[in-house]
């Protein structure tokens, strides 16, 4: 059973640094390609980040170019989220997204996702 | 970048019902592969974000033949017929086809 598992969140003040993580199992985690995808409270989903199966390559929405890293593990299966500069805009759960298989994509399994609040 | 709409923010309906929800595109999704790269996606309280549709008609595995994926170049569809208490959600839209991928505004599907 495919499982995602985000870990991380929490209050961070403007200005500030935060990592998330997300460990993977029940799939071999380096055959896919792997997200980050972000809600703010009530409202809808936005795209934040995606890499490629080794992480030689990654893409990121506008809005977090710059101040977000996204990077990954193999050896432990596990996808990050290095968050700089945070902004109050920045306040969202932040859900870890499986691209589907080769290039179908689009993303086939989610996480439950963790909130993270950036407040002075 | 390409921008999605969907049109109506919450759709009113009973169980049984037939709905459709409309996801508008700002330039084509088609591909040089004949694919179009728009894909659905379902949103319950407490449960994790479930992908219905990709490739604008393909269901996932296990998606009930209720809901069905339509569509090309701008203009796609998510049908559901005979809709189930279940199916009481919010739908999102999601193009694929050009980095920043997007999102549509979300649909809510809310009993009448």
């Amino acid at each position: 059973e495919v499982q995602l598992v985000e870990s991380g969140g929490g209050l961070v003040q403007p200005g500030r640094s935060m990592k998330l993580s997300c460990a993977a199992s029940g799939f071999t985690f380096s055959d896919y390609y792997m997200a980050w995808v972000r809600q703010a409270p009530k409202k809808g989903l936005e795209w934040v980040a995606s890499i490629s199966y080794e992480g030689s390559s990654t893409y990121y929405g506008d809005s977090v170019k710059g101040r977000f890293t996204i990077s990954r593990d193999n050896a432990k299966s596990t996808l990050y989220l290095q968050m700089n500069s945070l902004r109050s805009e920045d306040t969202a759960t932040y859900y870890c997204a499986r691209q589907g298989p080769g290039t179908t994509y689009y993303f086939d399994y989610w996480g439950q996702g963790v909130m993270v609040t950036v407040s002075s | 970048q390409i921008m999605l709409t969907q049109q109506a923010e919450s759709l009113w309906i009973s169980p049984g019902e037939r709905v459709s929800i409309t996801c508008r595109a700002s330039q084509s999704l088609l591909y040089t592969d004949g694919k179009h790269y728009l894909s659905w996606y379902q949103q319950r309280p407490g449960q994790t974000t479930k992908a219905l549709i990709y490739h604008a008609s393909v269901r996932t595995d296990g998606v009930p033949t209720r809901f069905i994926g339509s569509g090309s170049g701008t203009e796609f569809t998510l049908s559901i017929e005979h809709v189930q208490p279940e199916d009481f959600a919010i739908y999102y839209c999601l193009q694929t086809l050009k980095s920043p991928y997007t999102f549509g505004a979300g649909t809510k599907l809310e009993l009448k």
